[in-house]
């Protein structure tokens, strides 16, 4: 059975800190990770996986997967008020027509 | 361009009723799947529909049933409802059930909340 686990559960910050979430993984047959950004209700889509060591990234939020180690990680530099939300790891595997998620990860960014 | 569309938005059922959520999906998409949230947890695959048949399953009981309509919307069946099905359940769309890979890009809807009592 595929898992995904993903660390802190919670943080807690201030604005202009940086934070790393973790997200490791146990699947078979891995296709991709994914990072998506829960504030209310509908998950949005941050970044797609699939190679490791390469980084991608969007303004101040940067992401790298490790296929040996099998984790990622999510990085946010200079955080805001913003990006105060759960941000869940999940993995595509076998016919990738499935997503297994993390339980996520509760960022709180204080003013 | 209107997102992922699902009705309603909230209800609450008592135990042993019967739900059905509804979902449209993006324009230009044709696979829905449906994922279940419990509260503090991630999202749990359901099903997903493709060409009006279901594709792929989860981990949850035949309580729990479906169906895609040739306008590509879908609806997810609840029977025989228990406290532990209060949940949110989420619809994302795709264009293809295999282009996920490629494009990573699933659209969830805002979800319909479920509360069994």
């Amino acid at each position: 059975e595929d898992k995904v686990v993903q660390s802190p559960l919670s943080l807690v910050v201030h604005e202009g800190d940086t934070v790393t979430l973790n997200c490791s993984y146990e699947v078979t047959n891995f296709r991709s990770l994914l990072w998506y950004k829960q504030e209310k209700k509908a998950p949005t889509f941050l970044f797609m996986l699939t190679s490791s060591g390469i980084e991608k990234k969007s303004g101040r939020l940067s992401s790298i997967l490790d296929k040996k180690e099998l984790f990622s990680i999510l990085n946010i530099t200079a955080t805001q008020t913003g990006d105060s939300a759960v941000y869940l790891c999940a993995v595509s595997s076998g016919s990738a027509r499935q997503l297994t998620f993390g339980s996520g990860t509760q960022l709180t960014v204080l003013p | 361009d209107a997102g992922v569309t699902q009705s309603p938005t909230h209800l609450i059922k008592t135990r042993g009723q019967q739900v059905t959520l509804r979902c449209s999906p993006k324009s230009g998409h044709d696979t829905v799947s449906w994922y279940q949230q419990a509260l503090g947890q991630g999202p749990q695959f359901i099903f997903q529909y493709y060409e009006e048949e279901e594709r792929q399953r989860g981990n949850f009981p035949d309580r729990f049933s479906g169906h895609q309509f040739p306008n590509y919307s879908s609806e997810l069946n609840v029977n025989a409802l228990l406290l532990g099905d209060s949940a949110l359940y989420l619809c994302a769309s795709s264009q293809g059930q295999l282009r996920l890979m490629n494009t990573g890009e699933l659209f969830f809807g805002e979800g319909s909340r479920l509360t069994v009592l």
